[in-house]
């Protein structure tokens, strides 16, 4: 089975200040990786996936992750952070497509 | 934009009660999930569904567990006999198609808390 470590439970950030959210994975075959984000009450909602190509990843809200194959990592990077990217921050993976295999996640909180 | 639904949002339940979770995924997916959070642990993988039948499910997914989709839209999850250590965050996913890469979208979570 696969083992997904996200190594910060929390992080505090200064808003505008730039973030990386860490994730590594135990897998050697070839894997999806997803970054998933969820706020406060609300389900999880799909950041960014790696499948294939461009090891480096881009998705929604000026979030990106790099896929290091090499050190099993694909870390979460924001150039400067909002308010609103206050929340928690999932890293998954996946062989099949079926089961997802998911970090403890990081809770990420942007200070003023 | 479509989402995943679950109700209720929190459940409260005396230890050996039986729970039903409900969850209505997006209405053209055709694969089914169940994950659940204890507090302070990993997102984990309960069970997935598809053709109304489960397609894999771990090792947590015990015979106190069922799935089933009693109609075109629900998708439920039932816990015949609670226990302490069922108290978790329950997540429903759902997906379009068996594709490998296909992103798994989540509802909000059923909170189950069994005392």
């Amino acid at each position: 089975a696969q083992s997904v470590t996200q190594l910060d439970s929390q992080v505090p950030v200064f808003e505008e200040a730039p973030v990386e959210l860490r994730c590594n994975y135990s897998s050697s075959v070839s894997v999806y990786l997803f970054w998933y984000v969820q706020y406060p009450n609300q389900g999880l909602q799909l950041l960014l996936k790696y499948l294939s190509g461009s090891t480096l990843v881009k998705g929604i809200n000026g979030f990106e992750a790099e896929f290091n194959k090499s050190q099993t990592s694909f870390h979460l990077r924001k150039p400067s952070v909002h308010i609103s990217d206050t929340a928690e921050y999932f890293c998954a993976v996946s062989e099949t497509g079926n089961q997802f295999y998911f970090g403890t996640g990081t809770s990420l909180t942007v200070i003023p | 934009e479509p989402e995943v639904t679950q109700t209720p949002s929190h459940q409260v339940t005396q230890m050996g009660q039986e729970v039903i979770l409900r969850c209505v995924p997006i209405s053209n997916h055709l694969y089914f999930y169940w994950y659940r959070q204890i507090l302070g642990q990993k997102v984990e993988f309960l069970v997935s569904f598809y053709n109304n039948e489960i397609s894999e499910k771990s090792e947590i997914f015990d015979d106190q567990f069922s799935v089933e989709r009693p109609d075109g839209s629900n998708f439920t999850l039932k816990i015949r006999s609670t226990k302490l250590e069922d108290s978790a965050m329950y997540f429903c996913a759902s997906k379009p198609d068996r594709g490998r890469g296909e992103t798994q979208y989540f509802g909000p979570g059923t909170r189950l808390l069994v005392l």
